[in-house]
């Protein structure tokens, strides 16, 4: 069983429109959670974090976490054709264990 | 301030050569981990460094081995290439100094082993 498990894409929402990705993870213990985006042929840039169960809103980008449920998403609002890029779930055990990602392309 | 840097941006190699690729973290940050990303794929885990001592190493052969320097910037070496280790290598640089760990991503080097 793959340690983080990313909703498989790609993902095709239209502008304006809210993208919804989905990430799940087996370690119970896991504290702290990561989105990174990556746009092709570039190297992935930190969008946020959140370590505390419930909502964290950043901008347009809302992260989720259960960790009950260990699963932890990321909302894009209004989204742009700027957001068109693959988005990273990664979590932290002294390493970060990265998602194979989920690539997002938003329609003009 | 300026971000994590690597070099070099790209490298090509033949398999059976050695490859040598640096890193220098943000300053401030006295942590440095390596990872390889293949196409397709999330970044996997190699190293970690922090005060110039192993902290971690994932699941890759000995042909791999990372040093970090007094200055904190770090150099990850890979002996006898193969065609599998063709893949962009990324540099993280953190805080480590408790709480959440935030790792920031430099620009990456591309290898292509031939």
């Amino acid at each position: 069983q793959k340690e983080v498990e990313q909703n498989s894409g790609p993902l095709s929402v239209p502008e304006g429109a809210i993208a919804s990705l989905n990430c799940t993870y087996s370690d119970r213990g896991s504290q702290s959670f990561f989105w990174y985006r990556q746009y092709s042929g570039k190297s992935p840039e930190l969008i946020m974090f959140i370590y505390s169960n419930g909502d964290k809103e950043d901008g347009r980008f809302t992260a989720q976490l259960n960790k009950a449920s260990q699963y932890v998403s990321l909302l894009i609002r209004d989204s742009q054709p700027s957001d068109s890029a693959t988005y990273l779930c990664a979590v932290d055990d002294y390493k970060l264990s990265f998602g194979a990602g989920t690539t997002v392309t938003v329609r003009a | 301030d300026a971000g994590v840097t690597q070099s070099p941006t790209h490298l090509i190699k033949t398999r059976g050569q050695h490859v040598t690729l640096r890193c220098s973290p943000i300053s401030g940050h006295k942590s440095v981990s390596w990872y390889q990303q293949v196409l397709g794929q999330g970044p996997q885990f190699i190293f970690q460094y922090y005060e110039k001592e192993e902290r971690g190493r994932g699941n890759f052969p000995d042909r791999f081995s990372a040093r970090q320097f007094p200055n904190y910037s770090s150099e990850l070496n890979v002996n006898a290439l193969l065609l599998g280790d063709s893949a962009l290598y990324l540099c993280a640089s953190s805080t480590l100094s408790g709480g959440t760990d935030t790792q920031y991503f430099g620009p990456g080097t591309r290898l292509t082993v031939l």
